[in-house]
């Protein structure tokens, strides 16, 4: 077990529906990353923040958005949903703001669109 | 940016025998390798980096090898077992600043008993 949380583990949702990830990093992290991962593309690096900051951009679609809270716990929201979008949402959290820092990955979103 | 190329995309052995995944990268800069292994209905975990100051890096049955000149890594796992069966991606990034890891795209080892 990372420490990092991710709900929910399932999600079947529609074409055209938006969705809402959620992510709560391991105690003390204040980075948090999303990727997507797919049986094409392997894992895509979509955004990272650090301590409610974004600093970092990846291959993230205008359809996705992300926020980091106070709290720290994220959230990646996904919308106008395309039948391509279907994928594993992992996001992972490391203590510094480093991309290169020690990335700890949660369990992650398993997203089918219909 | 940076590019990651990962070889084989399968991989199966026998028990007791090696096993070896290489990487390629494109950017000259990246100075940092991670490699994390995925367990079927889990996230990557990080088994083994190796950063561009040393060549090799060695825990128990894994090792990692860095040739910063052919701008290549590898994997190495030794006397393999069922449980390595899993699949493994390696990683680069530069070290410093907000870079960011790009992934291979990933090797599915399988050991046989």
């Amino acid at each position: 077990d990372s420490g990092v949380t991710q709900t929910p583990k399932h999600l079947i949702t529609a074409t055209g529906q938006r969705v809402t990830l959620r992510c709560s990093p391991r105690s003390g992290d204040l980075s948090v990353y999303w990727y997507q991962q797919s049986l094409d593309q392997g894992l895509q690096f979509l955004i990272h923040y650090y301590n409610g900051e974004e600093r970092a951009k990846g291959n993230i679609l205008e359809r996705f958005s992300a926020q980091q809270f106070p709290d720290l716990h994220s959230e990646l929201n996904l919308s106008s949903l395309e039948l391509g979008d279907s994928a594993l949402y992992f996001c992972a959290s490391s203590p510094g703001p480093r991309g290169a820092d020690t990335q700890y990955f949660g369990p992650g979103t398993r997203l089918t669109v219909l | 940016g940076e590019n990651v190329e990962q070889h084989p995309s399968t991989l199966s052995v026998q028990e007791g025998d090696s096993a070896v995944i290489k990487c390629t990268y494109s950017d000259s800069a990246s100075n940092y390798f991670p490699w994390y292994k995925q367990e079927l209905g889990k996230g990557p975990q990080l088994i083994i980096d190796i950063r561009s100051n040393v060549g090799e890096k060695k825990d128990q049955r894994i090792a990692v090898t860095l040739n910063k000149t052919a701008k290549h890594f590898s994997l190495h796992i030794t006397e393999t077992q069922p449980e390595d069966s899993a699949v493994y991606f390696c990683a680069a990034s530069f070290f410093s600043g907000y870079s960011t890891l790009t992934f291979g795209k990933g090797t599915m080892l399988l050991v046989s008993p």
